[in-house]
């Protein structure tokens, strides 16, 4: 089975450029989540969606950052402008359900570089 | 969620047992236990998780010490491949806030 599928594995951009990352979740599941992973903060929550609702918001870092999910097979997450400091690992993850105790999923991440 | 505390670090020989601790001593009644591994450039991947009951699959074993207050993750026959960073998290699994908060983990080498 496919599991959570993220593009592009790589992006380097310059300050100041639009940043978009996609994820498409694992077919059926009907939570999904977007992480950042960087040294000094370790991984943390951004946000996370429930059958395409956003549902918690509250680790978006600012205004700077957006996340859309227009169905159930896809969700972006972009960075408008985009700042040297949001260079880290960004995680998309999906579940069956959120508010249960199913297991997240994790994709292998987009490794963004902001110079 | 509670927080969990984990040896920094491990090593194991390959093919031997590898035991990892966990000390979630502030657990509440309906908190899971979960584990994760991360290997090096790879998304983290879900191992096990279990509520009370010591729990089994392919991947690995769950010890979950009858007070809650601790568990233990064991790798039957370590293999190199297992060389990674072993996350422990309780979570709360029916609150509308599924987040999962990742420590540090430990990082476990597994020596040929």
């Amino acid at each position: 089975d496919a599991g959570v599928i993220q593009s592009p594995r790589h992006e380097v951009t310059e300050m100041g450029q639009e940043v978009t990352l996609r994820c498409k979740p694992i077919s059926g599941h009907n939570s999904l989540f977007w992480y950042r992973q960087t040294m000094m903060r370790g991984l943390e929550l951004l946000i996370y969606f429930n059958n395409n609702v956003p549902i918690d918001d509250s680790g978006m870092p600012e205004d700077r950052f957006s996340a859309k999910m227009p169905n159930a097979s896809f969700s972006t997450l972009k960075i408008q402008p985009s700042e040297p400091r949001d260079s880290a690992v960004y995680f998309c993850a999906s579940s069956l359900a959120a508010g249960s105790n199913q297991p997240q999923h994790f994709g292998d991440g987009t490794r963004l570089s902001i110079l | 969620d509670a927080k969990t505390t984990q040896p920094t670090s491990m090593d194991c020989a390959e093919g031997r047992a590898a035991n990892l601790p966990c000390n979630h001593s502030t657990i509440s009644g309906n908190e899971y236990v979960y584990w994760y591994r991360q290997i090096h450039s790879q998304g983290p991947q879900y191992i096990i998780h279990g509520l009370k009951n010591n729990e089994t699959n392919e991947m690995a074993s769950l010890i979950i010490t009858e007070d809650r207050k601790s568990s233990t993750l064991i790798l039957p026959h370590a293999t190199l491949r297992d060389t990674a960073v072993y996350y422990c998290i309780v979570r709360v699994a029916e609150t509308s806030g599924s987040r999962l908060t990742f420590g540090e983990g430990t990082q476990l080498t597994v020596n040929p």
